[in-house]
C-alpha cells in the first residue's frame, strides 16, 4: 500500500516551458487536492477534485490546470511556467470529510 | 489578515521542556481543527485533531477556544524527535477544504 505518490520528485524548468505533475493514490479516495507551499505562506490550495471527472478551483488556481480522468490519478499542468511558480507542490487525497493524506512533494524550480 | 495565523518561531527548547504553541483563526464558521506535523523537506502528517473539550495524546495536549478563536498545542517532556514544524489547520463548513497556518518551527536541543 503506497498511499499517495507523486512524480517527479524534482524538476527544473525554464520560463515558458510546460510540464505535468502526476499524483496517484491507492486508497480509493474520492477527494484529491493540489497544494503549493512557499516559505512562510503555509500550504495553499491550487485545485481540487471531489470525484472522477470533476475539478474545481482553489485559492491560487491561476497558471495551473488539472484533470481527473481516473479516480486514482490527479494531474497538475503548468502550460507556461513562470519563476513565481517555483515552489514545493503537494498532492493529497481523502475520503469524504476525512483526514487528508499527503504525497512526498515535488520540488519545482523555474529559471 | 491571514485566515490562520501562527508565530513562525523558531522555538528553541532543551530536551524535557514543556512548550506551547498558539494559533488564531478568523472564520468563526470553521468546523474542525487539527495540528499537523511537518519534518524538514517532508510532507505534512496529521498529529492530532482538536476537540472542543480539549484532548490529549500522550505528551501532546490540544485545546480549542471557540469564543476567542484560538487553538493551542502543548508538548510536555520534549524529545529531540519532536523537532519539526507544527501546522495549525482549520476546516470550514463546506466540503473538506483545509486552511493551513504558516507553521511554527520547534527545535529541541540536547
Amino acid at each position: 500500500n503506497a498511499g499517495v505518490t507523486q512524480t517527479p520528485k524534482f524538476r527544473v524548468l525554464k520560463t515558458g516551458q510546460s510540464m505535468t505533475l502526476l499524483c496517484a493514490q491507492d486508497m480509493n479516495h474520492e477527494y484529491m487536492y493540489w497544494y503549493r507551499q512557499d516559505p512562510g505562506m503555509g500550504l495553499r490550495l491550487i485545485h481540487y477534485s471531489v470525484g472522477e471527472g470533476t475539478t474545481a478551483k482553489g485559492e491560487v488556481p491561476d497558471g495551473y490546470n488539472v484533470s481527473r480522468l481516473k479516480k486514482q490519478n490527479f494531474l497538475l499542468g503548468l502550460e507556461s511556467a513562470a519563476p513565481s511558480q517555483t515552489s514545493v507542490y503537494f498532492c493529497a487525497s481523502s475520503a469524504v470529510q476525512e483526514t487528508q493524506y499527503f504525497g512526498p512533494g515535488t520540488r519545482l524550480l523555474v529559471l | 489578515r491571514k485566515e490562520v495565523e501562527q508565530d513562525p518561531g523558531p522555538f528553541n527548547v532543551p530536551e524535557g521542556a514543556t512548550v506551547a504553541f498558539n494559533c488564531t483563526y478568523s472564520n468563526s464558521a470553521s468546523q474542525s481543527f487539527f495540528w499537523y506535523r511537518q519534518d524538514c523537506r517532508k510532507e505534512p502528517k496529521l498529529l492530532m485533531s482538536v476537540y472542543s473539550s480539549g484532548n490529549e495524546d500522550g505528551r501532546f495536549t490540544a485545546q480549542l477556544n471557540r469564543a476567542s478563536q484560538y487553538i493551542s498545542l502543548l508538548i510536555r517532556d520534549s524529545k529531540l524527535s519532536d523537532s519539526a514544524t507544527y501546522l495549525c489547520v482549520v476546516r470550514g463548513n463546506a466540503g473538506n477544504m483545509l486552511t493551513f497556518g504558516g507553521g511554527t518551527r520547534l527545535m529541541v536541543k540536547p
